[in-house]
């Protein structure tokens, strides 16, 4: 069964970074894109950013300069930095595998929260 | 940048009801639209993928249809453990959602 596993979110204050893993089995991992989706409280699906298997990254221009994603194929884990942190960011971060021919967000994981607050 | 709109924001419904939610897109997608299911608490999860592919273990009273602008996810027959928050999706954009509630 593929599975998901994120882990790195907790409390920060704003202006802070943080790093989130989240750690794949079940699947081939570097065959699979894989990306970021984050959800504020009450809020819907953000999509935060995608890395394909080559490693070429994505991002929207709402964390463009502040979040990096990187993957670890030997772990087969994905990263994801984010710096200069605010409160905007707070939310529960998902990562998923991305199957890139037709466009949608395959396995999830359960996700981890990130509350940025003073 | 495409822009996916999804109607209604909610709806109430019953057991056995059937239920239709839309999402259209700002400029054609082809048939590259997704539908994913979020219970409460919970990581969304895959429904339709390529407008009308029911996911592996999804009950076949999901279906989707439509393609280019609109599109269509209907529910045959409403079960209790189908309340819940519908998003429709294409490439890094999502749909605002569609909360299912008990009429």
């Amino acid at each position: 069964d593929v599975q998901l596993l994120e882990s790195g979110g907790g409390l920060v204050q704003p202006g802070g970074s943080l790093r989130l893993s989240c750690a794949a089995s079940g699947f081939t991992f570097s065959s699979y894109a894989m990306s970021w989706v984050r959800q504020a409280p009450g809020k819907g699906l953000e999509w935060v950013s995608s890395i394909s298997t080559s490693g070429v990254t994505y991002y929207p221009d709402s964390v463009k300069g502040r979040f990096t994603i990187s993957r670890d194929n030997a772990k087969n884990t994905v990263y994801l930095q984010m710096d200069s942190l605010g409160t905007e960011d707070t939310a529960v971060y998902y990562c998923s595998n991305y199957v890139t021919t037709t466009f949608y967000f395959d396995c999830w994981g359960q996700g981890t929260l990130v509350t940025v607050s003073s | 940048d495409i822009q996916m709109t999804q109607s209604p924001s909610s709806l109430s419904a019953s057991v056995g009801d059937r239920v239709t939610i839309t999402c259209r897109a700002s400029q054609s997608i082809r048939n590259s639209l997704s539908w994913y299911q979020q219970k409460a608490g919970k990581a969304p999860r895959l429904l339709i993928y390529g407008a009308s592919s029911l996911q592996s273990g999804v009950p076949s009273r999901f279906s989707g249809s439509g393609s280019g602008t609109d599109f269509t996810l209907t529910i045959s027959s409403l079960r209790p453990e189908d309340f819940a928050t519908f998003y429709c999706q294409y490439n890094g954009t999502f749909g605002q959602g569609t909360k299912v509630e008990v009429k």
